[in-house]
């Protein structure tokens, strides 16, 4: 089975600054997707970013880039220039690609993100 | 477009009573998800259903927890007779033949 771990359960950052989160993952198979999601107070799970482990080039979306190092199974995150917006609680989460039978999320257990202004 | 609905968002009842939870997915979105959110904790998966076909429910706790996704569209989860460890975030989700996961708002559940 896949497990996800976020050893990092709490960090703050001064706004405008940038922040990494770490997730390190554990699985046998080759082909899989990973994924970040920021859930703020609302508790609405948002996809911020999204890396294909076939693809050796790092998903980037603006503030949002990701350090993907597939043989030490590892996935950062990174947030530039940081904004209160972006305090919330951050998941990384793994899945199974569509049709391989297991299309669930596995997520670690968060990362509180605090932007202090 | 609109996203997941999810009602409730808040429910609050005593031990032993019924609940049930509502979701209607992103319109054309044939994959739902159930997921339990524990405090501080990540979401687990409950139950995922392909159309009306419930895939994977082997972490659904069958002697009180049911679902039901009649039409292939909405769904309801339901915990017959609840009990106090099942205060939880109940979060529905849906995607497109199983790529990304869109989520809804949740329903935060409280026993008493």
């Amino acid at each position: 089975a896949q497990t996800v771990t976020q050893s990092q359960p709490e960090m703050s950052v001064q706004e405008a600054e940038t922040v990494t989160l770490s997730c390190t993952y554990d699985t046998s198979e080759n082909n899989y997707y990973l994924f970040w999601y920021k859930q703020p107070p609302s508790r609405q799970m948002i996809l911020v970013i999204r890396q294909e482990a076939y693809k050796q080039q790092n998903a980037t979306e603006n503030r949002f880039s990701v350090n993907f190092q597939k043989a030490a199974k590892s996935f950062s995150l990174k947030i530039s220039d940081s904004q209160l917006g972006d305090t919330a609680m951050y998941f990384c989460a793994f899945m199974n690609p569509p049709n391989f039978g297991n299309e669930k999320l596995t997520f670690g257990t968060g990362t509180r993100l605090t932007i202090i202004p | 477009e609109a996203g997941v609905v999810q009602s409730p968002r808040y429910k609050i009842i005593e031990k032993k009573q019924p609940v049930a939870f509502w979701c209607n997915p992103i319109s054309g979105h044939n994959t739902l998800y159930w997921y339990l959110q524990n405090l501080g904790q990540g979401p687990e998966l409950l139950i995922r259903y392909e159309n009306e076909e419930a895939v994977d429910d082997s972490q659904l706790p069958k002697d009180r927890f049911s679902a039901e996704r009649l039409k292939g569209v909405d769904s309801t989860l339901k915990i017959q007779p609840a009990e106090l460890g099942d205060s939880a975030v109940y979060l529905c989700a849906s995607s497109l033949a199983g790529n990304e996961q869109y989520f809804g708002p949740g329903t935060r559940l409280t026993v008493t």
